[in-house]
């Protein structure tokens, strides 16, 4: 149990596009997701925290223009990046959870590697 | 403010022990978790430490000391396949998630 899947698993896009990736929680109703985003030989860096039906809480620094998260229903969060450019090509992961206290309880997608040309 | 430390990297050999250490400076503490990441792959949960002392599961154990604001996680009998990034992350007061940066552990034959 506990599954979460992202898609796509990879895009190739060109600077300028927008991109949109999906996360799912295929076997539990997700009260809570978030978006990471991490760069080569980094750790996870979180960009926002999503409940359903209500606005993103986005980190300092990221621009909640530029990556756009919509939590339209208890199994599914997206992010769009907007005019992408080279810099944000990264790997970007999703999580959710059915927590009150999501921190405790976790389950990880397996990623979209983003690369921006 | 709040910080993780862990080491960059790490070396081991195949069937040795090692153990990846983790400082944390954070306001408040809930808890220390610990995640296996493949290269190019989502973590996968480790383990969870709240409590001062030594959790054992299988070849991986983790322990605690709230006290001294560190743990470890120790690995047993390692295999080629435990090559990976070993996350160290813990919930503050506001049961937020502070990540480390990894270690990058290399396993040799």
């Amino acid at each position: 149990g506990a599954v979460v899947s992202q898609h796509p698993s990879w895009v190739i896009c060109k600077s300028g596009t927008s991109v949109k990736i999906e996360c799912r929680s295929l076997d539990f109703q997700a009260t809570t997701m978030f978006w990471y985003r991490q760069f080569p030989k980094q750790s996870l860096m979180l960009m926002a925290t999503s409940n359903e039906g209500s606005k993103a809480t986005y980190e300092q620094g990221v621009e909640k223009d530029k990556f756009l998260i919509n939590h339209a229903s208890l199994t599914l969060s997206t992010l769009t990046v907007t005019s992408a450019h080279p810099e944000d090509s990264s790997f970007y992961i999703c999580s959710a959870s059915p927590a009150e206290q999501s921190a405790y309880e976790q389950y990880f997608g397996p990623g979209t590697r983003l690369t921006v040309t | 403010g709040q910080n993780i430390d862990q080491p960059t990297e790490m070396t081991a050999t195949e069937g040795a022990i090692v153990q990846i250490n983790c400082t944390y400076q954070t306001s408040g503490f809930n808890g220390l978790f610990w995640y296996q990441q493949h290269a190019g792959e989502a973590p996968t949960f480790l383990s969870y430490n709240v409590l001062d002392g030594l959790e054992e599961k299988g070849r991986f154990s983790s322990f605690l000391s709230r006290s001294k604001g560190y743990s470890y996680l120790l690995l047993k009998e390692l295999q080629m396949k435990d090559s990976a990034s070993y996350l160290c992350a813990a919930i503050d007061s506001n049961y937020q998630l502070i990540w480390g940066a990894g270690t990058k552990l290399i396993i040799k034959p």
